[in-house]
Parts: C-alpha cells; sequence; structure tokens
C-alpha cells in the first residue's frame, strides 16, 4: 500500500530532550516535507527535500532540523525541544516539487501526523 | 503576499447541504486543492479542481471555482456524520521565494443530528 508513515504517533517529552519523529514513503517520491499544524494557523512548512541530500527551510525553520540521506526517509530532529514547539506535526512527500503550474504530479501525500508535547 | 482564507467553523444538519469557502491569493495557480483531516488522522486529499474549470462535480461533491473573484467552494450533499472533520483549501504558489503548497487555516465542520 502506497503511503506514508510517521513515527511516533505521541510523544511527550521534557525540555531540551533530543527527539527524532520519523518520516517514510515508499512511492519513490523525490520531494518530501515536514509541517506543523497549530489552531488557527493552518499548516506552515518547516523544512523540505527536493531530492537526496538537498534540503532548505521553509517558514518556521528555528530549532529544526533535518536530513535525507535516503530518497525514502526524511527525519525531523529537535536537538533541544522546547514548550513552544508543542504542536501536530505531519510528514508530506509528492513525486515532483511543488510548482503553480503543474498537474497532479505535485500532489502531496501526508503521513498520519505525530502530536508532540513538550513540557 | 500569498493567501488563504478560510472560515473557521462550520455546523450543519445531517442530511442537509454543507458549503465550505475559501479565498485565495495566487491567481496564477493551475490547481486548487481540498484536503480532509479527521481526527486523530493527517491530510487526505479530498479533490482538487483545475483552474480552466468553473465546476467540478465528484459524487457527493462538488468544487465551484471563480477565478475573478478567487473563490473557492466545497459543497458536500446529504451531509453525514462521517463527514464531520477539518477542510483545508490549498494553492501551489510562490511565497518566500520558492514554490510552496499554501493551506488556509481548516473549516471545521461538524455535523449533528
Amino acid at each position: 500500500e502506497a503511503q506514508v508513515t510517521q513515527n511516533p504517533r505521541y510523544l511527550i517529552t521534557v525540555t531540551g530532550k533530543k527527539l527524532t519523529v520519523t518520516c517514510s514513503q515508499n512511492m519513490n517520491h523525490e520531494y518530501m516535507s515536514w509541517y506543523r499544524q497549530d489552531p488557527g494557523l493552518g499548516l506552515r512548512q518547516i523544512y523540505y527535500s527536493m531530492n537526496v541530500e538537498v534540503t532548505d527551510k521553509g517558514d518556521v525553520p528555528e530549532g529544526y532540523k533535518v536530513s535525507r540521506k535516503e530518497k525514502r526517509n526524511f527525519p525531523l530532529i529537535l536537538e533541544s525541544p522546547s514548550p513552544n514547539q508543542t504542536s501536530l506535526y505531519f510528514c508530506a512527500s509528492s513525486l515532483k516539487p511543488p510548482d503553480r503550474l503543474a498537474g497532479v504530479l505535485n500532489t502531496q501525500y501526508f503521513g498520519p501526523g505525530t502530536r508532540l508535547t513538550v513540557l | 503576499g500569498e493567501d488563504v482564507e478560510q472560515s473557521l467553523f462550520l455546523s450543519v444538519r445531517e442530511g442537509d447541504s454543507s458549503v465550505i469557502n475559501c479565498t485565495y491569493t495566487d491567481s496564477s495557480s493551475t490547481y486548487l486543492y481540498w484536503y480532509k483531516q479527521e481526527p486523530g488522522a493527517g491530510l487526505q486529499l479530498l479533490t482538487y479542481i483545475f483552474s480552466n474549470m468553473d465546476m467540478k462535480q465528484d459524487q457527493r461533491l462538488t468544487v465551484l471555482l471563480n477565478k475573478k473573484d478567487k473563490h473557492l467552494s466545497l459543497r458536500i450533499a446529504d451531509t453525514q456524520t462521517g463527514d464531520s472533520a477539518i477542510y483545508f483549501c490549498a494553492e501551489y504558489s510562490i511565497s518566500g521565494g520558492y514554490n510552496k503548497l499554501i493551506f488556509g487555516a481548516g473549516t471545521r465542520l461538524a455535523v449533528h443530528p
């Protein structure tokens, strides 16, 4: 089954304790992205990756790191989590990178989400 | 700048039609999307419309696009309790110097008996 998976689904941690949220897709997608969802703000992009070893900052990258060593995996790393990073996180992937003139090749498919609480 | 706006809440009675509205700013977007997020789940692509279309119908879903007013709507006929979810409107645009998918804040649809 074609899907985007994330782990863990739920995580409660304390300030400063490093954590990693994994994301994996089995669709051979080039483009992967991390978003955070906060009430009333919709989804905001944290980081994205155009392909292996190509990553770049989104709108809210502070406090996060990513890596893309393999095409299928795109982990999100919080080196020193803080309470303002309490949020719902989504990983997404698409066959091709975003392009407003393109077709459904860049339709993004989302993982189930990771709810993170930082105390 | 690029922005997508939606009302935050909508409450309808089961069996009625729901209409969720969205306004967007980038008139050059080729595709506009509706995503659905059920409780505890990720976003699921519900439907999309190509910008040269005015309307797209898919079973109980009807998408209307008014390019002149940059207005997109999603109509759900015969709304059921299983339609209770958050619905996000989204478009691709250039923001901050690169192409990305821009989401509205989401409309929470509550269906009551």
